[in-house]
C-alpha cells in the first residue's frame, strides 16, 4: 500500500523557519515526481512546489519562490520542504503527494493526511 | 497568471447527473485532472489525463476536455458523492501546476 506521512508542522512566529518532512513507502520512490500542496483554512488547493524523480526539475509557486526550498532523499524515501521567512498567509494544511512526471498534469495520487502549519505571533 | 475557473456550487438530486465545468485558456491543449475532497479528508484523484479513472473510482465518474473547458460528470449521483471538486492542469508558461477554484457539490 502506498503511504505518505507528513510531519514537521506546528505553530511558528512570522519571519521564522520550519521544515516539513514526508515519509514515503509502498512504491519505488525514485521513479516519481513529488509535490507539496497546501490548503488554507476554508480555502481551495494551492500547489506549492514540486520536484522530479532525480531533482533535475524543480518548481515553485510565485507565492513561495525565494522563501521555500524543496528537496528529496531517494535513499531514505523522503521529501522535504524548508520554509523560511514565514508569513501569516502561509498558514495552511500542507499535503505531500505523489506525481508522475514533473511538468505533466497526470494526477497527484495519493495524498498524505497533511500537516498543519500555523504562522502567528 | 493562469486561472482555472469553476462554478462555486452545483446541486443535484440523487440518481441524477451532475456536471462540473473548469474553464481556462486553451485548457484542451493540455491534460486536465479532477480531485474529490470530502470534509476533513485529503483530496482523492478521480479523473486523470482528461477522462481516465484511477483504480477504485466508480464508473459513474467521467471526464472530458476540449477547447477552453474540461468537464467532470457524475452519473447517477449518490449522497456519498457530496464533496468539493477541484480541477487541475499544468501551465507551461509559468511551469506551475494550477488548481481550479473548486466546486461544492450538494446532493439534495
Amino acid at each position: 500500500e502506498v503511504q505518505l506521512v507528513e510531519s514537521g508542522g506546528g505553530l511558528v512566529q512570522p519571519g521564522r523557519s520550519l521544515r516539513l518532512f514526508c515519509a514515503a513507502s509502498g512504491f519505488t520512490f525514485d521513479d516519481y515526481a513529488m509535490h507539496w500542496v497546501r490548503q488554507a483554512p476554508g480555502k481551495g488547493l494551492e500547489w506549492v512546489s514540486g520536484i522530479s524523480w532525480n531533482s533535475g526539475s524543480i518548481g515553485y509557486a510565485d507565492s513561495v519562490k525565494g522563501r521555500f526550498t524543496i528537496s528529496r532523499d531517494n535513499a531514505k524515501n523522503s521529501l522535504h520542504l524548508q520554509m523560511n521567512s514565514l508569513r501569516a498567509e502561509d498558514t495552511a494544511v500542507y499535503y505531500c503527494t505523489k506525481g508522475t512526471i514533473f511538468g505533466v498534469a497526470e494526477g497527484f495520487d495519493p495524498w498524505g493526511q497533511g500537516t498543519l502549519v500555523t504562522v502567528s505571533s | 497568471s493562469y486561472e482555472l475557473i469553476q462554478p462555486p456550487s452545483v446541486s443535484v438530486s440523487p440518481g441524477q447527473t451532475a456536471s462540473i465545468t473548469c474553464s481556462g485558456d486553451k485548457l484542451g491543449d493540455t491534460y486536465a485532472c479532477w480531485y474529490q475532497q470530502k470534509p476533513g479528508q485529503s483530496p482523492v484523484l478521480v479523473i486523470y489525463q482528461d477522462s481516465k479513472r484511477p483504480s477504485g473510482i466508480p464508473e459513474r465518474f467521467s471526464g472530458s476536455n476540449s477547447g477552453n473547458t474540461a468537464t467532470l460528470t457524475i452519473s447517477g449521483t449518490q449522497a456519498l458523492d457530496e464533496a468539493d471538486y477541484y480541477c487541475q492542469a499544468w501551465d507551461s508558461s509559468t511551469a506551475n501546476y494550477v488548481f481550479g477554484t473548486g466546486t461544492k457539490v450538494t446532493v439534495l
